[in-house]
């Protein structure tokens, strides 16, 4: 069974351009999250959805941050105009919760940004 | 909301010693416990999970993990430490929304 896929591994732009990460998740999975690790962090979730409606995106910075998982299948997360602060791993990651319960999240291998 | 706090960002440990890595939660519901482990410059590796049942859970690579209600815990443990073990471990909790949210980090180092 494939993993989750992300790309661009890495990436380094100068601050105020604009970025995007792209996600695959694992076939099926109708759960998908993308999370901010800084370094030295743990990751800090930016937005779940479900499906292609979102759940939870409270801790989302909504002025520079989107993210949309179009047929509820791939995702990106965009970033504009970027700031320092926003040089971090963004980690997406994916589940599929059987009916009433819970199961862990599966994740890929991250997008390194770099913001200079 | 959920969350999670790892005590002791970094720990040492003599190659053969017991590991043991702490992790306390904070949640309203009975709440779904995790610990992964990432190495460098890879992702999350699942390595125990906890949802209902026996409260001591066994994982991948001879780590278990004892969840304690009354003392809102998560422990990670190992009887003895491998160099490999070396890596940066994160205990998670997820709530009845699959709302996952991760501690700091502890960075564990064994030394030969």
């Amino acid at each position: 069974e494939a993993g989750v896929a992300q790309s661009p591994r890495y990436k380094i732009i100068e601050k105020r351009q604009s970025v995007a990460f792209w996600c695959n998740p694992i076939s099926g999975h109708a759960t998908l999250y993308w999370y901010q690790q800084i370094l030295g962090q743990g990751p800090k979730l930016l937005i779940q959805f479900q499906n292609n409606g979102v759940v939870d995106d409270s801790q989302l910075p909504k002025d520079r941050f989107s993210a949309e998982r179009l047929k509820g299948v791939d995702s990106t997360l965009k970033i504009q105009p970027a700031k320092l602060e926003d040089s971090a791993v963004y980690l997406c990651a994916s589940s599929q919760p059987p009916r009433g319960r819970n199961t862990e999240a599966f994740f890929g291998q991250g997008t390194r940004l770099t913001v200079v | 909301a959920q969350s999670v706090t790892q005590l002791g960002s970094h720990v040492s440990v003599s190659e053969g010693a017991l590991v043991l890595l702490r992790c306390n939660y904070s949640s309203s519901v009975p709440p779904y416990l995790f610990w992964y482990v990432q190495y460098p410059n890879q992702g999350l590796q699942l390595l125990l999970k906890y949802t209902t049942g026996a409260t001591l859970v066994k994982g991948i690579n001879g780590f278990e993990a004892e969840f304690k209600k009354s003392e809102t815990s998560f422990h990670l443990t190992k009887p003895s430490a491998h160099m490999s073990d070396a890596a940066e471990y994160f205990c998670a909790v997820s709530d009845n929304n699959n709302d996952m949210r991760f501690g700091a980090g502890t960075r564990l180092t064994v030394k030969p």
